[in-house]
């Protein structure tokens, strides 16, 4: 079935380190991707999204491709700041059976930690 | 300012009692959703609808109910029937429910069974 796998965290980096949170997933069709980002005890943020291969999103110096060769969607920062602490969740959307309606299936989430 | 509000915050449940999560939305947002976080893993999806009067069950539907008799809300019944319901709970909202549509969510509620 439809499935995102992401790299096992807690990350930790130093401020400035560069960032790299792997995504990897297996969808029939051609899924949306996503990344979410979760901050403690709240809702989940969009991040950015990719609609269609080779597409590349962008958002607050972050960024991930979409990869169809290689099922892949890493999420990247050239500079980490101790602000992007937080929970980031790499996700696809599918077409479900019943109706033709959209869910997301979401990975277990990746937490990052940078400290001073 | 648009968004999607969820209440309350934090609820405590004794077991054997029906307890309801509110959820709405002022985006205009055809489809809305709930899903349940547990800790270390991603979201599970519960129920979701693309219209009013419409719902389709998700993932993990047994031992909750919803309805969605206006536009703007999707309240969540969590029923006794549900065997560990301690989790925190997110609504979700998109345009139209479509494969490309982002997800919005909402703050969430802590539901704790005491």
């Amino acid at each position: 079935g439809d499935s995102v796998t992401q790299m096992e965290g807690p990350v930790t980096l130093s401020e400035e380190a560069f960032l790299t949170i792997n995504c990897t997933y297996t969808a029939t069709g051609y899924p949306s991707l996503f990344w979410y980002v979760q901050y403690p005890g709240e809702g989940l943020q969009l991040l950015l999204k990719a609609t269609k291969a080779d597409d590349k999103g962008s958002n607050k110096g972050f960024e991930a491709t979409y990869r169809k060769e290689t099922t892949s969607f890493h999420l990247e920062k050239g500079s980490v700041q101790v602000s992007d602490s937080a929970v980031y969740f790499c996700a696809l959307s599918v077409l479900t059976f019943s109706g033709g309606y959209n869910k997301l299936i979401f990975g277990a989430g990746t937490r990052l930690a940078v400290h001073p | 300012d648009g968004g999607i509000t969820q209440s309350p915050k934090y609820l405590f449940r004794k077991e054997g009692q029906n307890v309801t999560l509110s959820c709405e939305q002022n985006l205009n947002h055809d489809a809305m959703y709930w899903y349940r976080q547990d800790p270390g893993q991603g979201l599970r999806l519960i129920y979701y609808s693309q219209i009013v009067n419409d719902f389709q069950k998700g993932d993990i539907a047994e031992g909750y109910s919803v309805s969605r008799e206006k536009k703007e809300s999707f309240p969540l019944t969590v029923t006794s029937a549900q065997k560990n319901p301690t989790a925190f709970y997110l609504c979700a909202s998109s345009m139209r429910g479509g494969s490309t549509d982002t997800q919005y969510f909402g703050p969430g509620t802590r539901l704790t069974v005491l």
